[in-house]
């Protein structure tokens, strides 16, 4: 079962920023949070990880709190591009395993 | 584009056959994972490979195997299919053979008859 709660669905105004919340409340000290998205039945895309403090790549920043029991992915300008299933994810980094599993993620729409 | 490559796009066989699908990951990367998408049950990691050996094994069915070659490209065979193996299957491939990000294919869409 997926470590993460994610809500269903959020709504986003194009051109502002989407906050997508993640509650990963037990999280251990090895496991990074990673976020992937899903743009209508393509592949997953990479967005972002980290482990403890904020990360900002081209794509999004990932704020994590401080106890890292929940994070905040922000998307800072949606466009109608971003319109997608978010999945955030715990995964252990360079565990025995490397697997994803998915939950059933946020399904973000972006509206003009 | 992820530069990991899937062929065929669709492909659509009747209940009882066999299918091979095929991934080539992209440059570098000695990873690679298969995961299915169905509309009931998600995204599921089925297996994975790293440079030639089978590393990890995720819900994967008994009919279906899968092998990845010399040159790292993967194989997924599907036999005696059913009409629930219709489904989206992805691969991800990967630099490293544990945790870190994934980069996946376009996808293969399975449509059993």
């Amino acid at each position: 079962d997926a470590k993460t709660t994610q809500p269903p669905s959020m709504d986003c105004a194009e051109g502002r920023a989407a906050n997508l919340p993640c509650n990963h409340s037990t999280i251990s000290g090895n496991e990074y949070v990673y976020w992937y998205r899903q743009i209508h039945s393509q592949g997953p895309q990479y967005i972002i990880h980290g482990l403890k403090n904020n990360e900002t790549n081209e794509m999004a920043s990932l704020i994590i709190t401080e106890d890292r029991k929940s994070s905040t992915l922000i998307l800072p300008h949606a466009t109608l591009r971003d319109t997608a299933v978010y999945y955030c994810i715990v995964q252990n980094y360079g565990g025995s395993q490397g697997n994803l599993i998915f939950g059933k993620g946020t399904k973000l729409s972006v509206k003009p | 584009d992820s530069g990991v490559t899937q062929t065929p796009k669709h492909l659509i066989t009747a209940t009882g056959q066999r299918v091979t699908l095929r991934c080539s990951p992209r440059s570098g990367d000695l990873s690679v994972y298969w995961y299915q998408q169905s509309l009931d049950q998600g995204l599921q990691f089925l297996i994975q490979y790293y440079n030639g050996e089978e590393r990890a094994k995720g819900n994967i069915l008994e009919r279906f195997s899968a092998q990845q070659f010399p040159d790292l490209h993967s194989e997924l065979n599907l036999s005696s299919l059913e009409l629930g193996d219709s489904a989206l299957y992805f691969c991800a491939s990967s630099p490293y053979g544990t945790g870190r990000e994934q980069y996946f294919g376009p996808g293969t869409r399975l449509t059993v008859t």
